[in-house]
């Protein structure tokens, strides 16, 4: 079956924009999950979604949001983007059973932000 | 606060020299140690779940186990196609399903 998709793959920002990234869970998946991977912090928590609603946020600020869409959809955005935003954003999903830690990750799309 | 340290940062065997990786972990709770394995430009793929204490996990030359303070990946007999990072995460028990992850250990098998 398809994995987890993302779009887009690659995005090149200048401070101040905004950027708005799609990921397309596992079919059936319910539970999908942000996170920013970056070589100095590592793979960090964004947020969860379950059911279009945000479950759990992690330590990230206000410019940082996101939402998740009927068919299990989600996006997620930066506003007023910084440069230490360039970062690589993973996006997983999960049937949301007892075994919730069996992530299936996208492929990522890596911004850059100049 | 909870936090997971992985250790070597970077490791490089010749084909067939088996060895270990490990993951310290610090949990108010442990609901669950996972392995992801991450080749270059990809997300990582998951390898195993660890739930308890004493708990091993294999597939093909890898072996997880689990104590109440670390994990190690073994690797026995490696292929140059095992050469990637490898990402220890923890998952407290509480209300949040969030992964910690490690730093990961890069490894490089060499023919």
């Amino acid at each position: 079956k398809a994995g987890v998709t993302q779009t887009p793959r690659y995005l090149i920002k200048t401070r101040g924009q905004q950027v708005t990234l799609s990921c397309s869970p596992i079919s059936g998946h319910r539970s999908v999950s942000w996170y920013q991977q970056t070589p100095g912090q590592g793979l960090q928590f964004l947020f969860e979604y379950f059911s279009e609603t945000q479950r759990n946020k992690g330590n990230f600020p206000g410019r940082f949001s996101g939402r998740q869409f009927s068919n299990s959809r989600s996006e997620m955005n930066v506003s007023t983007l910084e440069l230490g935003d360039s970062a690589l954003y993973l996006c997983a999903s999960s049937p949301r059973t007892e075994r919730t830690g069996e992530l299936f990750f996208g492929e990522g799309s890596r911004l850059t932000v100049l | 606060e909870d936090q997971v340290t992985q250790s070597p940062e970077a490791l490089r065997l010749q084909e067939g020299e088996s060895s270990s990786l490990n993951c310290s972990y610090t949990v108010s709770g442990l609901r669950g140690l996972f392995w992801y394995r991450q080749d270059p430009g990809k997300g990582p793929e998951f390898l195993f779940t660890l739930y308890s204490a004493g708990e091993e996990k294999e597939k093909e030359r890898l072996k997880a186990t689990l104590t109440k303070k670390e994990s190690f990946l073994h690797i026995t007999a490696p292929k140059p196609e095992d050469s990637a990072t490898y990402l220890c995460a923890v998952q407290a028990r509480d209300s949040s399903y969030k992964l910690i992850f490690g730093s990961g250990t890069r490894l490089l098998v060499r023919p």
